[in-house]
């Protein structure tokens, strides 16, 4: 099952503006990742927040976790051009052997209107 | 310090021919990913190697793709033959052994089956 599906898959807001994106999963988490992919580039780490802390700040980024819920979100304040991109959570999964692995979802491509 | 590199950034490729993609992995990062993003779907996992065994490789489509981590430094994935659905950017990651940790990813290898 696909984990991580970002809510809404696109988003257009103008500079200076919030934005606002969810992330849902479905089984137990030990953190939860924030990243971002500008057109043709790398993804970029933004935000970790593990799964005992309830909200978590970096610059103007805010994430929550909600694991009740099973869901996150990503806000950016007075977002800017430069926000321009596609944002992905990635949930972080253990398993039994000691290893772990970054899941995915189908990201929420952002367009900041200047 | 580099970061995750990936060769070729991009390949085109008929259909039944051969490619092998490459990625160099942050120095000293013992675990390495790849990742699959077709036509805006998700990120989809395809493996995951702890230097140079294949941990999960729960992700991989079919026998037709085949990685390896020699001497648990760079990887290559080899799909052989191509299909058109094959056509997609193939991220890797690299990270530190530590489960609260981010992933570092490549600028990806955009392939191209026509």
């Amino acid at each position: 099952s696909q984990q991580g599906e970002e809510d809404p898959q696109a988003l257009s807001i103008q500079e200076g503006e919030n934005a606002t994106m969810n992330c849902s999963y479905k089984t137990s988490i030990n953190n939860l990742q924030w990243y971002r992919q500008n057109s043709g580039r790398g993804l970029v780490h933004l935000i970790l927040i593990r799964s005992n802390e309830r909200e978590k700040h970096s610059g103007r980024l805010r994430v929550t976790l909600d694991t009740s819920k099973k869901s996150s979100s990503l806000l950016i304040t007075a977002s800017r051009a430069a926000d321009t991109a596609s944002y992905f959570c990635a949930t972080v999964h253990t398993f039994p052997s000691g290893t772990y692995k970054y899941i995915f979802g189908t990201g929420t491509r952002l367009k900041v209107l200047a | 310090e580099a970061g995750v590199t990936q060769f070729p950034s991009h390949s085109v490729i008929e259909k039944g021919q051969t490619v092998t993609l490459r990625c160099d992995p942050i120095s000293g990062h013992d675990n390495l990913y790849w990742y699959r993003r077709v036509m805006g779907k998700e990120i989809k996992f395809l493996l995951h190697f702890v230097k140079e065994s294949k941990q999960d490789e729960s992700g991989m489509p079919n026998n037709r793709f085949l990685a390896e981590r020699t001497g648990g430094t760079y990887s290559t994935l080899k799909v052989q033959p191509a299909e058109l659905e094959d056509s997609g950017v193939y991220f890797c990651a690299s990270s530190q052994g530590h489960l609260n940790t981010e992933a570092f990813f490549g600028q990806g290898t955009r392939l191209t089956v026509v």
